[in-house]
């Protein structure tokens, strides 16, 4: 079974400092990860993903996560964030692409 | 591309009644998904089809939910009876056939208050 973890479930942060938000996980298989966002009265929408090849992924937004094998993270990054950026995020794995398996989620607050 | 549809946004009804929601998956996706969203459980898969075959429902948490899928490109969740404990948002997604990591394309959900 797999199971996501993000530790963080509330993070504040002032408009154009840096962000990160923490996600780890747990499988027994190997796994595809992803971010995806969640803005108010809206559906998931996908951010990045990382399938194989180069540990830092990019995705929409400005936004990057970086993938460590040995500590199970899927930490995700933005250097500078912008009010726009306030939702919810949550990180996700699925097991050879079959299921997904989400973590809690983190509520970004973008302050001015 | 319209994306993953659902109806309706929204849905009030008292306890006991049965309740419908629905989903129109994106054309040529063949995985689909019904997630239910809570303040206190988060995301949780309800089940998912492959191919409008159930694959997994381990998730529907009682005999009152039900789920098909008749055709490709539909959907039902049924709830009967419900009950206030179901209230909560519930999404679709779908996911592309040809590629086992693709990520998967969720509608915007059903919000279900049941008084």
């Amino acid at each position: 079974a797999q199971s996501v973890t993000q530790l963080d479930s509330q993070v504040p942060v002032f408009e154009e400092a840096p962000v990160e938000l923490r996600c780890n996980y747990s499988s027994s298989v190997s796994v595809y990860l992803f971010w995806y966002v969640q803005y108010p009265n809206q559906g998931l929408q996908l951010l990045l993903k990382y399938l194989s090849g180069s540990t830092l992924v990019k995705g929409i937004n400005g936004f990057e996560a970086e993938f460590n094998k040995s500590q199970t993270s899927f930490h995700l990054r933005k250097p500078s964030v912008h009010i726009s950026d306030t939702a919810e995020y949550f990180c996700a794995v699925s097991p050879y692409g079959q299921n997904f398996v989400f973590g809690p989620g983190t509520r970004l607050s973008v302050l001015p | 591309d319209a994306g993953v549809i659902q109806s309706p946004r929204h849905e009030v009804t008292e306890m006991g009644q049965e309740v419908t929601l629905r989903c129109k998956p994106i054309s040529g996706h063949d995985y689909l998904f019904w997630y239910r969203q809570t303040m206190m459980r988060g995301l949780e898969l309800l089940i998912y089809f492959n191919n409008n075959v159930p694959i997994d429902d381990s998730g529907m948490p009682e005999d009152r939910f039900s789920a098909k899928m008749p055709n490709a490109s539909f959907s039902t969740l049924k709830i009967q009876p419900s009950e206030p404990r179901d209230s909560a948002v519930y999404f679709c997604a779908s996911r592309d056939r040809d590629s086992y990591n693709s990520p998967l394309h969720f509608g915007n959900g059903t919000r279900l208050t049941v008084t």
